[in-house]
């Protein structure tokens, strides 16, 4: 079967790091993205990992590890607009995007 | 501003009646899809329309009846729905069909928040 699974609510304080995990298992794998969801918003793209490794994009990085399944968002120095749903996504090798439940971070003073 | 625009943002309807959602793209995309997002799931395709032809439909039932007259344009035509349709429906669109495929981004609209009484 096909799984994405991400925690399904975390909280952080504002200035604060807060990494939020995902782990797939996908039938072939084309790449995973992460999306940022506010309430009643649409997703918005955040960033996209297709090899191994950290991509660093501004106060947020995105880690890929293609042999564990397994992907991180880390959102630096927290701000209170940084409480949203965090979609990952993963598209299998037959170009179909599967994305998990999200997750709701709250951000805290 | 995504530049994926969807109308109505909210709409409630009976379970006999007929409505439809309409979504347009202003970003030149090739290729334009269906999701429904129920609370606490996954986003789940429904329908994918690749150069206006339809490439996946993903055991979706027919009281959902997609329509893409062109690469800018979609609706979802929704008949004789049941409560537990209930639920927001985000039309997306990409440069090309193959969702996300080498960083084929998707990128969705606002959402039309469909409440079926």
């Amino acid at each position: 079967g096909q799984n994405i699974d991400q925690p399904t609510e975390m909280t952080a304080t504002e200035g604060a790091i807060v990494q939020i995990n995902c782990t797939y298992q996908t039938s072939g794998f084309n790449g995973l993205f992460w999306y940022q969801q506010h309430a009643g918003e649409a997703p918005t793209f955040l960033s996209y990992n297709v090899l191994d490794g950290l991509e660093e994009k501004g106060r947020f990085s995105s880690f890929l590890s293609r042999s564990k399944g397994y992907s991180y968002l880390l959102l630096k120095e927290l701000q209170m607009k940084d409480s949203a749903s965090y979609l990952c996504a993963v598209e299998n090798s037959n170009n179909d995007m599967r994305f998990g439940a999200g997750t709701r971070l709250t951000v805290k003073p | 501003e995504t530049g994926v625009t969807q109308t109505p943002r909210h709409l409630v309807m009976g379970m006999t009646n007929k409505k439809s959602l309409k979504c347009e793209q202003h970003l030149g995309h090739n290729a334009m899809y269906w999701y429904k997002q129920s609370a606490k799931k996954p986003l789940e395709l429904m329908f994918v329309y690749n150069f206006k032809e339809q490439t996946e439909n993903n055991s979706v039932p027919s009281r959902f009846s997609p329509e893409c007259p062109n690469s800018s344009h979609l609706f979802l035509h929704l008949h004789t729905l049941q409560p537990e349709d209930s639920a927001l429906y985000l039309c997306a669109s990409s440069p090309w069909g193959g969702q996300g495929a080498s960083g084929n981004t998707i990128y969705f609209g606002e959402g039309s928040w469909l409440t079926v009484v």
